[in-house]
């Protein structure tokens, strides 16, 4: 079993519609990151945090550390929003990074 | 500022051969990051370099190895290439202190024939 699960693995929205992913993790944790990754490779870090929730913009990311359990919500979904997000948790020491599979999301117009 | 940039972009070697990867972090960085993605594997921490020192080191045989310099510049390199080590390679840059978030180049895409 993956130390970082996510879910779904793939998802398809209309645009405007609300949208979740979930990330359950198994091992203790230092913090935990929500990335974003475009065709071509790029990726750009969108939340790290440890506690409580952060919201920017249309994304909001949760965490309950007790249930080892994180969402990242998207409000008024956008075709640009279209990407794979990518959880990944932090054990206490920089950069050594364990990550979920991602989930692809792709949104209609 | 500028953000973390990686180079080559693309790069194609044949087995056996060796291969050196550069990555220049953000200005005022000191912890450089590099990371593995395959798609059977997906996304694998590689190493972690801090002040010209590896603090952290992922699962990898010793073919991986990398070097940070004394601007924070690194690189990382990969002797005697198999197939397998066909991949994406990323860097991440931060401060270097905890919980600090990470920054990521475009990443350097290696193919191995």
């Amino acid at each position: 079993k993956n130390e970082v699960e996510q879910s779904p693995q793939n998802l398809t929205a209309q645009e405007g519609e609300f949208i979740t992913i979930n990330c359950s993790y198994s091992v203790g944790i230092s913090a935990l990151h929500w990335l974003q990754q475009h065709p071509g490779g790029g990726i750009v870090s969108l939340f790290m945090l440890s506690s409580g929730k952060k919201k920017h913009g249309r994304l909001i990311a949760t965490i309950n550390i007790q249930e080892k359990h994180s969402s990242l919500h998207i409000t008024a979904s956008h075709p640009r929003d279209s990407a794979v997000y990518i959880c990944a948790v932090e054990r206490g020491s920089q950069g050594n990074l364990i990550f979920g599979k991602g989930t692809k999301l792709s949104v209609k117009p | 500022k500028a953000g973390v940039t990686q180079t080559p972009r693309y790069l194609i070697k044949t087995r056996g051969q060796q291969v050196t990867l550069s990555c220049s972090p953000i200005s005022g960085h000191r912890s450089v990051s590099w990371y593995q993605q395959t798609p059977g594997q997906g996304l694998q921490f590689l190493f972690e370099y801090f002040s010209e020192t590896q603090r952290n080191k992922g699962n990898f045989p010793g073919r991986f190895s990398g070097r940070q310099f004394s601007n924070s510049r690194s690189e990382m390199n990969v002797s005697t290439l198999e197939l397998g080590d066909s991949a994406l390679y990323l860097c991440a840059s931060s401060l270097g202190a905890t919980y600090t978030e990470a920054f990521f180049g475009q990443g350097t895409r290696l193919t191995v024939v």
